[in-house]
This record gives structure tokens, C-alpha cells and sequence, in this order.
């Protein structure tokens, strides 16, 4: 069974600009979370999608979004970006509330 | 607001000494809490999920419990694989999301 895909692997940005990653979840799994991860900060969770619903939405600004589509595959978004938008972006997939999650390999994004 | 603290933050090892890792919480109704182990440049990779105090959970040198405040992962006799940072997590009975402490280093020397 194959795990949970993320592309891409590595992206280079400017400030300003904006990115979006994508999220294949593990086949048969319908919810999908994001989560970011800084040395500073640690694991933050960005927001988590349910059949292609918005379940619940982590402290992070609005330049920061996502979607999820009826295949359970899920992008997020990040507008205009900012240095600190610089950290490792993982998504995780789950069978269901109170599962575990199993997470990607993560998009590390750099913003110059 | 769910709290997760993890100690300590970095703990080295000699080959076969066995320790252990704390994680308390403070979170309004536990649904479950789960152990996670990240290797450098990668995601994490899930170990254990434990629903209610007294639980208990082995897999190879690794043997994770629970009581009403705290979990502890005890490494037995660790090897130099074991060597990653291992991630407490909480999820909260009304909520999807995982709250997660900020691990410990783990470094265990042949």
C-alpha cells in the first residue's frame, strides 16, 4: 500500500510570491491535514479536510490555504509570501477521528 | 488550550543503556495520544496511539504507557538506529487536529 505522496520535495520562492503544494492521501483514507514544521515552532497544525470539507483551522493568517478534492488528494496554498513562510510542510492522511495519522515525506520550502 | 511538553530535549546513550522520555499534557478530554519517531529530513513515522491510562504498548526495544498526566517512552536497550527524535502528541476528544510537543533528541553511540 502506498503511503502518503507530497510534491514536491523542494521549492525555492522569492517574498511575494506565492506556492502551492500537493497532497496524495493513503488510498481509502478521506482525511487529510497539514501541519508546519520550524526548528523554532515545532509541529503547528495548519487545517484538516474531510471529504473535501474544511473540519477545523490551525492559528495561521489567511495567506495560508488549502483545499481537498473528491479523490481525498488535497493542495494548500500560501499567498504573498514571507521569509518566516520558510520551514518543512507536512501532510498527514487518516482513516478517522482518533487514528493515527501517517504523514508525507513533506515539501521543504525555502523563501529568499 | 492543549499543552504538550516533552523532556528532556536531547538525551545521548550508550549502546544498551536503556532511559526513558516523559511527555505530560494538559488537554480537555483526551481521545488519544500517540508517539511519533522523525528521522532527519523526513516525516514522522507513527509508533504508538494509547486511548486511556494504564494502557501499555511494545514494539521491539520500545514500550510506550500512559496515566491521566503523562506518557513515557522507555527504550530498552537501544542500538544507534534508535537514534532520531521522538514526538509526543495529543488529540483532544472534541478536535481532529494533533497537538504536538517538541520532541527529544535522541543519540545513542555503538
Amino acid at each position: 500500500k502506498a503511503g502518503v505522496t507530497q510534491t514536491p520535495r523542494y521549492l525555492i520562492k522569492t517574498r511575494g510570491q506565492q506556492v502551492t503544494l500537493s497532497c496524495s492521501p493513503i488510498s481509502g483514507h478521506r482525511s487529510v491535514s497539514w501541519y508546519q514544521q520550524t526548528p523554532g515552532q515545532g509541529l503547528q497544525f495548519l487545517f484538516e479536510y474531510f471529504s473535501e470539507t474544511q473540519r477545523n483551522k490551525g492559528n495561521f493568517p489567511g495567506r495560508f490555504s488549502g483545499r481537498q478534492f473528491s479523490n481525498s488528494r488535497s493542495e494548500m496554498n500560501v499567498s504573498t509570501l514571507e521569509l518566516g513562510d520558510s520551514a518543512l510542510y507536512l501532510c498527514a492522511s487518516s482513516s478517522g477521528p482518533g487514528r493515527e495519522l501517517f504523514f508525507g515525506s513533506g515539501t521543504q520550502l525555502s523563501v529568499l | 488550550e492543549d499543552q504538550v511538553t516533552q523532556s528532556p530535549e536531547a538525551l545521548r546513550l550508550q549502546e544498551g543503556e536503556s532511559s526513558s522520555l516523559n511527555c505530560s499534557y494538559t488537554v480537555s478530554g483526551l481521545r488519544g495520544l500517540f508517539w511519533y519517531r522523525q528521522d532527519p529530513g523526513k516525516g514522522p513515522e507513527f509508533l504508538f496511539t494509547l486511548y486511556s491510562a494504564g494502557e501499555e504498548k511494545e514494539k521491539e526495544r520500545l514500550k510506550a504507557t500512559l496515566t491521566k498526566k503523562e506518557s513515557f517512552l522507555h527504550i530498552t536497550a537501544p542500538k544507534p538506529e534508535d537514534s532520531a527524535t521522538y514526538l509526543c502528541a495529543v488529540q483532544a476528544a472534541d478536535d481532529y487536529k494533533l497537538s504536538f510537543g517538541a520532541g527529544t533528541t535522541v543519540t545513542v553511540r555503538a
